[in-house]
């Protein structure tokens, strides 16, 4: 069955990055593009940037631009997003997203908590 | 960028009722690209509705979207126990940018 299972739980101190991993499975994994989105504790959902797997292009929202790569491994179908700069508004659930048609995101990771806290 | 307002904020029904949930956008949006999601405690979202109207794969026919331009709506027919949790409109624009509404929590009264 389709599944995106991502990396552990981080806690970081500001200053520091984070690089979380998604793990696809259960389809070809260069035929959909991945997000990865976030939400802090209590808040609602946030769009940080898109990655093709096929070919590797990328875009980010623009308030994450110049903290934020995201990249991809097609050799073991894993999504990964790093994130520098890190500061306590970062602390957040990240989840990774699957595109399927129309824009709209069918599969989600389980989530990883990442806590920026001296 | 295209700003999307949920209302009610938070919205009471019993069981059995019907509920309707709003989705407002600052600019017009492509029905094409407006879907609702459902989250529960601890969970990821899980895509409802896309296209404006149309089911993802398994959604019960209680759940419907309609509407374009700017104003968008979810409904749910009859409210069953599970379907008490928080909803999120999202759009697609170009640049590619996306944004989703900030939520409406659907509880029991």
């Amino acid at each position: 069955q389709v599944q995106l299972v991502q990396s552990g739980a981080e806690v970081k101190k500001p200053g520091a990055s984070v690089k979380v991993s998604c793990k696809a499975s259960g389809y070809t994994f260069t035929s959909y593009y991945m997000h990865w989105v976030r939400q802090a504790p209590g808040q609602g959902l946030e769009w940080m940037g898109i990655i093709n797997p096929g070919g590797g292009g990328t875009s980010y929202a623009r308030k994450f631009q110049g903290r934020v790569t995201m990249t991809r491994d097609t050799s073991t179908s894993t999504v990964y997003m790093d994130l520098i700069s890190l500061r306590s508004e970062d602390t957040a659930v990240y989840y990774c997203a699957r595109e399927q048609l129309l824009h709209a995101f069918d599969m989600w990771g389980q989530g990883t908590m990442v806590t920026v806290s001296s | 960028e295209i700003v999307l307002t949920q209302s009610p904020g938070t919205l009471s029904l019993s069981p059995g009722e019907r509920a309707t949930l709003s989705c407002r956008a600052s600019q017009i949006v492509s029905s094409s690209y407006l879907a609702w999601y459902q989250q529960k405690p601890g969970q990821a979202p899980r895509l409802l509705i896309y296209g404006a109207s149309s089911r993802a794969t398994g959604i019960p026919d209680r759940f419907s979207g309609s509407g374009s331009g700017t104003d968008f709506t979810l409904t749910i027919s009859r409210l069953e126990p599970e379907d008490f949790a928080v909803y999120y409109c999202q759009q697609y624009g170009s640049s590619p940018m996306y944004t989703f509404g900030q939520g409406t929590m659907l509880e029991i009264k």
